[in-house]
């Protein structure tokens, strides 16, 4: 049950993209399409971003996208805005109805 | 529309016991498995419990246990998270958060707005 592996940081000017990772293992990212991110602002509970690894939910900016290669996940924020500031947090199916959550990203706009 | 409503945090010292409750409403809560998360200060979030629809399957981050215990009322549309033994290193924001479908895959998609838990001498 480690956590997954992120950056500690990343940044981008207004308008231009950052790529944050999340590494795992093949019990957790590399064995299940059940890799989610979610953006967490100061003092507030974090919100789903991407689900099934590259999918959506309703009001999330297509700006906002995912993948997965192997053990490795990645978000994709594209035409970053000021609101995009937030902490970034991957988790992924553990097996057995676990989660398991990653060290988390600080991005900066 | 969904809302999850934590109750039941506060300041406790080493080896008490602490109960959290969540209130669910706005969507079928007796269907969807239930999660909680929890987040020491200025640290990240870790994963913690989760209990099936029906409460009948259950599972535990290493760290907790034989310690915590999540159940759930399906009558009364209330999760908890049974806390005993605790320790310092428990402090955090607990969060429950709902599974974005009928199928556990810990995918959250709705979240409360947590409790914080201290625990301390």
């Amino acid at each position: 049950q480690s956590a997954l592996t992120q950056p500690p940081s990343a940044s981008g000017s207004p308008g231009q993209s950052v790529a944050i990772s999340c590494t795992g293992t093949s019990s957790d990212v590399g064995g299940y399409n059940y890799v989610s991110w979610y953006q967490q602002h100061p003092g507030k509970a974090p919100k789903l971003m991407i689900y099934e690894v590259s999918k959506r939910p309703s009001g999330v900016p297509d700006r906002f996208s995912g993948s997965k290669s192997g053990n490795t996940a990645s978000l994709t924020v594209s035409g970053l805005q000021a609101e995009d500031e937030a902490d970034y947090y991957c988790a992924s199916h553990a097996g057995s109805m676990k989660g398991v959550f990653g060290t988390g990203t600080k991005v900066t706009v | 529309q969904v809302e999850l409503v934590e109750s039941g945090g506060g300041v406790v010292q080493p080896g008490t016991s602490l109960r959290l409750s969540c209130a669910a409403s706005g969507f079928s809560f007796s269907t969807h498995g239930m999660h909680w998360v929890r987040q020491a200060p200025g640290k990240g979030l870790e994963w913690v419990a989760v209990t099936s629809y029906d409460g009948s399957n259950k599972y535990y981050v290493d760290s907790v246990k034989g310690r915590f215990t999540i159940s759930r009322d399906n009558s009364k549309n209330t999760l908890y998270l049974q806390m005993n033994s605790l320790r310092v290193e428990d402090t955090a924001v607990y969060y429950c958060a709902k599974e974005r479908t009928v199928v556990v895959a810990a995918e959250f998609d709705y979240w409360g707005q947590g409790t914080l838990v201290t625990v301390s001498s």
